[in-house]
């Protein structure tokens, strides 16, 4: 167990609706990692969050957005989606310290069936 | 692009260890080699990290050649349970680093 919890587990949403998946980091990690992985591929980097700010992304169009709380709590938002959009979407925290832990500790993961 | 080649997929027997294998021959002097796995459906889990020297931890223990162009992640005695898909990462040691993952090996443990 990595302590970083991603909610709802599984959703199944239509072409599209808007959806909006949930990342818990692991406690005293300040930095959240979104990665979509689709069937049979390794993870693809979608964008990544500190403190409350983008902090880099991957080549995802802007329907991809994502929030960062004050509590580094994350929130990935995908709007009109596309049937394509259907993946694994997995976060991963990190701590960013003078010395800290640079590994990244992934959740769960959020399986999404776009129909 | 990953900067790493894995084999697509490999076989061991329960009980035997598991060498996995990683060709990274473009890696620069600030980058480590991580490895992470995958079991079915799951988020992908940490293995253990390097730079040069050889590594071990309870999981699993990294092999680099001298030159850091390959490395091997051993399993020592591989369990139905390590049954995965393991990547091979290179990346700067930074906390913002994206994980640039290949498609990794494949493992099957055989009972």
């Amino acid at each position: 167990e990595t302590g970083v919890t991603q909610s709802p587990t599984h959703l199944i949403k239509t072409r599209g609706q808007q959806v909006t998946l949930r990342c818990s980091s692991q406690s005293g990690h300040n930095t959240v990692s979104w990665y979509q992985q689709a069937l049979g591929q390794g993870p693809q980097f979608i964008f990544q969050y500190y403190r409350e700010e983008e902090n880099g992304r991957g080549n995802f169009p802007p329907r991809f957005s994502g929030l960062q709380f004050p509590n580094y709590s994350s929130e990935l938002n995908v709007n009109a989606l596309e049937l394509d959009d259907s993946a694994l979407y997995l976060c991963a925290s990190s701590l960013e310290a003078a010395g800290g832990v640079e590994t990244q500790y992934f959740g769960p993961g959020t399986r999404l069936l776009v129909l | 692009d990953a900067k790493t080649t894995q084999p697509t997929s490999m076989d061991c027997a329960e009980g035997r260890a598991a060498n996995l294998p990683c060709n990274h021959s473009t890696i620069s002097g600030n980058e480590y080699v991580y490895w992470y796995r995958q079991i079915h459906s799951q988020g992908p889990q940490y293995i253990i990290h390097g730079l040069k020297n050889n590594e071990t931890n309870e999981m699993a223990s990294l092999i680099i050649t001298e030159d850091r162009k390959s490395s091997t992640l051993i399993l020592p005695h591989a369990t139905l349970r390590d049954t995965a898909v393991y990547y091979c990462i290179v990346r700067v040691r930074r906390w913002d680093d994206k994980i640039i993952f290949g498609k990794g090996t494949r493992l099957h443990i055989l009972p």
